[in-house]
């Protein structure tokens, strides 16, 4: 298995409070990526990163920043959490923006009440 | 995001059964893929498709890329226990993956 962690696992969160998931790779890949997995609509990008401090958007990233001071650590934060941010975030990393094998996290299941 | 739309949403399959789901896009993709998931864990890539027509096998699983480009199939011949989970198809249009809502697979009691 591919050396992806997350953190924290599982999360509980009051609307308006500022959230941060931390995706922390030991394979010194490239690219990292932060989906969130809802029923009905499988896994969409919210942003990803192609080097240190080097971020882009993907198709969701409103109500998200991230941020890569590392090459092994990228964290995704919800400023002010809200209810619709309740979702199963995976992080992915992968050596190559064309790589068709990009390897996923456990994820973090987070709930926004 | 691209609309990827996987079918059949759910299945029940004993075990033995051979089993068929597919994924159709109203985009081309240049490349088709198949994850699987299991519960609690990250998706696994299953199969990567490059070539429009493309058949190709991983063991009991079979998946073809659709000659429009649009298209994609998975098969799994004689299933067995561990292949229940969540199989995901997946476009590539340059560095996104865009996903299909996914086909939970159950085993029929």
């Amino acid at each position: 298995d591919a050396g992806i962690t997350q953190s924290p696992r599982h999360k509980v969160t009051e609307t308006g409070t500022p959230v941060t998931l931390r995706c922390h790779q030991t394979e010194n890949h490239r690219y990292m990526y932060w989906y969130r997995q809802d029923p009905g609509h499988g896994l969409r990008l919210i942003h990803y990163s192609y080097g240190v401090k080097d971020t882009d958007k993907g198709e969701v990233s409103d109500g998200y920043s991230v941020s890569r001071s590392k090459t092994e650590d990228f964290l995704l934060t919800l400023e002010s959490a809200t209810s619709s941010q309740t979702s199963v975030y995976f992080c992915a990393i992968s050596d190559s923006l064309t790589t068709d094998t990009q390897y996923f996290g456990p994820g973090t299941r987070l709930t926004v009440l | 995001g691209q609309q990827l739309n996987q079918s059949p949403q759910s299945m029940f399959i004993q075990e033995g059964e051979d089993v068929s789901m597919n994924c159709t896009s109203s985009s081309i993709f240049n490349t088709w893929l198949w994850y699987k998931q299991d519960p609690g864990e990250g998706p696994v890539l299953l199969i990567a498709l490059y070539k429009a027509g493309e058949l190709t096998s991983n063991g009991r699983l079979t998946a073809q890329f659709g000659i429009t480009r649009k298209d994609s199939f998975l098969n799994i011949s004689a299933s067995i226990p561990s292949d229940v989970g969540i199989y995901f198809c997946a476009g590539r249009d340059d560095y996104k993956l865009s996903f299909g809502a996914g086909t939970t697979v159950t085993v029929r009691a």
